[in-house]
């Protein structure tokens, strides 16, 4: 695809399902990032994948956030246990290089409630 | 940790008035980037800066990066209705994985 492509677009469930999230990156882009966008907020960043491995994880919330990326394209972003407060849209990028000179391209995200 | 502010969070500028959100970032940037978030879309990149002093513009928009390389202004003159969105910048984390930090960003409506 052209861009980057996130689904599902909407997310509704209970209390303590687990969801999954997922990331089509643009092709031929080896970075993937994961944020977190709550109302009105700013973006809170949570992973960051360098092809399949993700160096830096520093901003996943809790256990319960997990993500992997497999063959250096899709990424899932799994959330065990929701809690209310994990409301929010769950934004994905991709860039060409993980260096940090590099426009990050974002998917529509998924936007998340947690009844 | 690492932060990157903006002010001032919410703008309201009549169509035609000019328009100046600035960035602070508690660490030097080795480069700022700024992004445009329309109402219920994404992030879309809009510019990077890169050079101490760098001034870049975009028609209408004024991209500025600070001597020092820690703050940053977007000044947009002359407003247009589709001006309208938020618009954050957003500096490499200090681990320099890529990550990004973002300003909390600056809101701003125009009205006709």
């Amino acid at each position: 695809g052209a861009g980057v492509s996130q689904s599902p677009s909407n997310k509704v469930t209970e209390k303590g399902k687990d969801v999954e999230l997922r990331c089509d990156p643009i092709s031929g882009h080896t970075a993937l990032y994961w944020y977190r966008q709550s109302l009105g907020q700013g973006l809170e960043f949570l992973i960051y994948f360098q092809g399949n491995s993700a160096p830096d994880k520093s901003g996943l919330p809790s256990d319960r956030f997990s993500a992997e990326r497999t063959g250096g394209s899709v990424s899932t972003l799994t959330i065990q246990r929701t809690q209310q407060e994990d409301s929010a849209v769950y934004l994905c990028a991709s860039s060409l290089m993980g260096t940090g000179f590099q426009p990050q391209h974002f998917g529509d995200g998924t936007r998340l409630s947690i009844l | 940790g690492q932060q990157v502010m903006q002010i001032p969070q919410y703008q309201h500028v009549q169509e035609g008035e000019d328009f100046t959100t600035y960035c602070n970032s508690s660490t030097t940037l080795s480069n700022i980037q700024w992004y445009k978030q329309r109402p219920g879309g994404h992030p879309v990149f809009l510019i990077q800066l890169v050079k101490s002093g760098e001034v870049k513009k975009q028609k209408r928009l004024t991209f500025q990066f600070g001597e020092a390389k820690k703050n940053s202004s977007l000044h947009i003159t002359a407003t247009q209705t589709t001006d309208v969105g938020t618009y954050f910048c957003a500096g490499p984390g200090s681990s320099n994985t890529g990550k990004l930090i973002f300003g909390q960003g600056t809101t701003l409506q125009v009205k006709p």
